[in-house]
């Protein structure tokens, strides 16, 4: 069966402070990963694959075999940042699973 | 590019009614996904379509299920509403091997 795990429900961190959004997936071969994020009242988003390893709107992710991990990081949280985000696991490209998302607060 | 639409964007249904919801795809992608998204459970696969048939279909009741027109539009039916059904569905579309393009979702109520 193909899982993906976020732990937090609701995350609260200062402005300027490093943020991590934690996912962990359940998939025994090779997937490919994504975060999605939703700000208020917009539509549900693409952020980052992992496939890209590229860096959006200062947010890397990094994908951790070993650990069957897909943590969401960036250095420097800003107010914009405040929204959902859900991670994504994909098969074949084709069907995706979705995590329950996780609701992040920048505090000014 | 228009993105993706869903109509109709909001709607009131009592229990064991059916439902109908329309997608309609950015020009060009044929492939077509439903999600039902809860406060609970996130975001579920429902199911996706192709070319006008099913290619992957998600763990929800047979009373779910949808069709895809020949100019990528699809439907989504649910019958036999149940309370538990009120919930945002939405459709994503997509070029094969691409990233997904979430609409606005339609939200469900059902009283």
């Amino acid at each position: 069966a193909q899982r993906v795990t976020q732990p937090e429900k609701l995350l609260s961190v200062f402005k300027g402070a490093p943020v991590e959004l934690k996912c962990n997936y359940s998939y025994s071969g090779s997937p490919e990963l994504f975060w999605y994020v939703q700000y208020s009242r917009q539509r549900l988003q693409l952020l980052l694959r992992h496939i890209s390893r590229e860096s959006i709107k200062g947010f890397t992710a990094d994908l951790n075999k070993g650990e069957t991990s897909f943590h969401l990081k960036k250095p420097f949280a800003q107010e914009e940042d405040s929204a959902m985000y859900y991670c994504a696991l994909s098969i074949s490209g084709n069907q995706f699973y979705f995590g329950t998302g996780t609701s992040l607060t920048v505090i000014p | 590019k228009a993105g993706v639409t869903q109509t109709p964007r909001y709607l009131i249904k009592t229990r064991g009614q059916q439902v109908t919801l329309s997608c309609s795809p950015i020009s060009g992608h044929r492939s077509v996904s439903w999600y039902q998204q809860t406060p609970g459970q996130g975001l579920q696969f429902l199911f996706e379509y192709f070319s006008e048939t099913q290619r992957n279909k998600g763990n929800f009741p047979g009373r779910f299920s949808g069709r895809q027109f020949s100019n990528s539009r699809s439907e989504m039916n649910v019958s036999t509403l149940e309370l538990g059904d009120s919930a945002l569905y939405l459709c994503a579309s997509r070029r094969v091997g691409e990233t997904q393009y979430f609409g606005p979702g339609t939200r469900l109520l059902v009283l």
